[in-house]
């Protein structure tokens, strides 16, 4: 199974800065890599998937890249809305689809 | 709307067992391959079975295989998880996720989740 690592636990930052996540994988994961935002008492919402591609609806602060075993998801003016947990997931190889242990992004 | 709309969680004794349902309205659900992710309380996220579009195949959880079965009706825009043999570890929200086709793996739209305890 690939074991994806997130970094790191927890993110402090201050609204209008830029934030940096980075999530790893035990081998690689090619380009099949995706982020989620999950909001106390929420479900879990689709930002990013491909590496790099934003799902329908997200807004262009958010942006993902990497490829093989390194990834980031970079947030660049952080608004009040996007202190949340993130969760990067692996579907390159499955099953089972993996997802990393996920970032508390809070704010500073 | 798209919606997926989970029920049947609940409060079980170990070794009990369980149906989840999730209703599926505002697409054509029969295309989608579909899944279920469940997340302990104050954990992460966690893949637990997948379904293709015609309920043909599926795969599993190592931690659920045995005991967990994924199916759907296709003319109840409906996708099911019977557990049985539950343990402990087995509580938690369990959501249900569309896969399309368009995008194979993709976990575009979840549920709200459905909790289910399992406690004596």
């Amino acid at each position: 199974d690939i074991v994806m690592t997130q970094s790191p636990a927890t993110l402090s930052v201050s609204p209008g800065e830029r934030a940096t996540l980075s999530c790893r994988a035990s081998q690689s994961a090619g380009s099949s890599l995706a982020w989620y935002q999950q909001k106390p008492g929420q479900s879990p919402r689709l930002l990013i998937y491909g590496a790099s591609t934003r799902a329908t609806g997200i807004p262009a602060r958010f942006s993902g890249s990497g490829s093989g075993t390194e990834f980031t998801l970079t947030i660049s003016s952080l608004q009040s809305e996007d202190f949340a947990v993130y969760y990067c997931q692996q579907y390159n190889n499955w099953p089972p689809y993996t997802f990393g242990q996920g970032t508390k992004l809070e704010i500073k | 709307e798209v919606q997926l709309v989970e029920s049947g969680g609940g409060l079980v004794q170990p070794g009990g067992s369980l149906r989840l349902s999730c209703a599926a309205s505002g697409f054509t659900f029969s295309p989608y391959w579909m899944h279920w992710v469940r997340q302990a309380p104050g954990k992460g996220l966690v893949w637990v079975s997948r379904i293709n579009s015609d309920g043909a195949d599926t795969d599993y959880a190592d931690s659920v295989k045995g005991r967990f079965t994924i199916s759907r009706d296709n003319a109840k825009n409906t996708l099911y998880l019977q557990m049985n043999s539950l343990r402990d570890e087995d509580t938690g929200v369990y959501y249900c996720v569309r896969d399309p086709p368009t995008v194979p793996e993709l976990f575009d739209i979840w549920g709200q989740g459905t909790m289910v305890t399992v406690s004596s």
